[in-house]
C-alpha cells in the first residue's frame, strides 16, 4: 500500500489561510470517508486535529477544517497563527483494512 | 482522558528483537471500542503504521513488516506490546503507541527513541 502524497512544504503569513492536499487512490481516500489529519510540533507526539474527513475533536480550533473530493483530501487552516507552524500528516483507511499515512507537510508561518 | 506511555530499551543490537510495552491509564485496553496501535517515525522522516491489536486477541500488521512483527494486549496489566525481530539500522525510529478509535488515532504516547546499533 503506497503512502499518500502531500506537498513537502507550504507557507503563509499570519492571518492568511492555507490548504494542504493529500492525494491517494480509489483504494483509500477515494473509497472511504475515513481521512484523518495530525499536527506534530518538533520533538512532540502527533495530535489528532481532524477525523472522518471533516470532524474536529473536542478542543481543536475551528480554524482547522477538512474536506475531500474524489481521491484527494484537504486540510484548511484559516487565520494562520505562529503556533500553527508544525508538520501535518494525513491518514486514510485502505481497502486492505490497514491505515496509511501521507509523507507529511511542513507548514511555515512567515 | 486516555494516557499512554511507552517503555523499553532505547538501544537494540542488530539482528536482535526490539520489545516495547505501552501502559494505558484513564481507560481500559478491554474497551470494545478501541484498537491499540504502534506507529514509528525514523529520524527526520514521516509516520509509518506498524500494527494494531484488539483485546479479543486479533491483530493486524503492515504488510511490509508482517513477517517480523507481533503485537498483543495484556488485559491484566492494562498494557499492550510490540515485538520486532531481526532489527537493522533501518528500524531506528521513535516508536509511538496510540489508541485507535474507528479509523483514527485519538491519543498518542510521548514516543520512545529506539536506536539499532552494535
Amino acid at each position: 500500500q503506497s503512502a499518500l502524497t502531500q506537498p513537502a512544504s507550504v507557507s503563509g503569513s499570519p492571518g492568511q489561510s492555507i490548504t494542504i492536499s493529500c492525494t491517494g487512490s480509489s483504494s483509500d481516500i477515494g473509497d472511504y470517508n475515513y481521512v484523518s489529519w495530525y499536527q506534530q510540533h518538533p520533538n512532540k507526539a502527533p495530535k489528532l486535529i481532524i477525523y472522518d474527513v471533516n470532524s474536529r475533536p473536542s478542543g481543536v480550533s475551528n480554524r482547522f477544517s477538512g474536506s475531500k473530493s474524489g481521491t484527494t483530501a484537504s486540510l484548511a487552516i484559516s487565520g494562520l497563527q505562529a503556533e500553527d507552524e508544525a508538520d501535518y500528516y494525513c491518514s486514510s483507511y485502505t481497502s486492505i483494512s490497514i491505515p496509511v499515512f501521507g509523507g507529511g507537510t511542513r507548514l511555515t508561518v512567515l | 482522558q486516555v494516557q499512554l506511555q511507552e517503555s523499553g530499551p532505547g538501544l537494540v543490537k542488530p539482528s536482535e528483537t526490539l520489545s516495547l510495552t505501552c501502559t494505558v491509564s484513564g481507560g481500559s485496553v478491554s474497551s470494545g471500542s478501541y484498537y491499540w496501535s504502534w506507529i514509528r517515525q525514523p529520524p527526520g522522516k514521516g509516520l509509518e503504521w506498524i500494527a494494531y491489536a484488539y483485546y479479543g486477541g486479533s491483530a493486524n500488521y503492515n504488510p511490509s513488516l508482517k513477517s517480523r512483527v507481533t503485537t498483543s494486549v495484556d488485559t491484566s496489566k492494562n498494557q499492550f506490546s510490540l515485538k520486532l525481530s531481526s532489527v537493522t539500522a533501518a528500524d531506528t525510529a521513535v516508536y509511538y503507541c496510540a489508541s485507535t478509535l474507528g479509523y483514527y488515532f485519538d491519543y498518542w504516547g510521548q514516543g520512545i527513541l529506539v536506536t539499532v546499533s552494535s
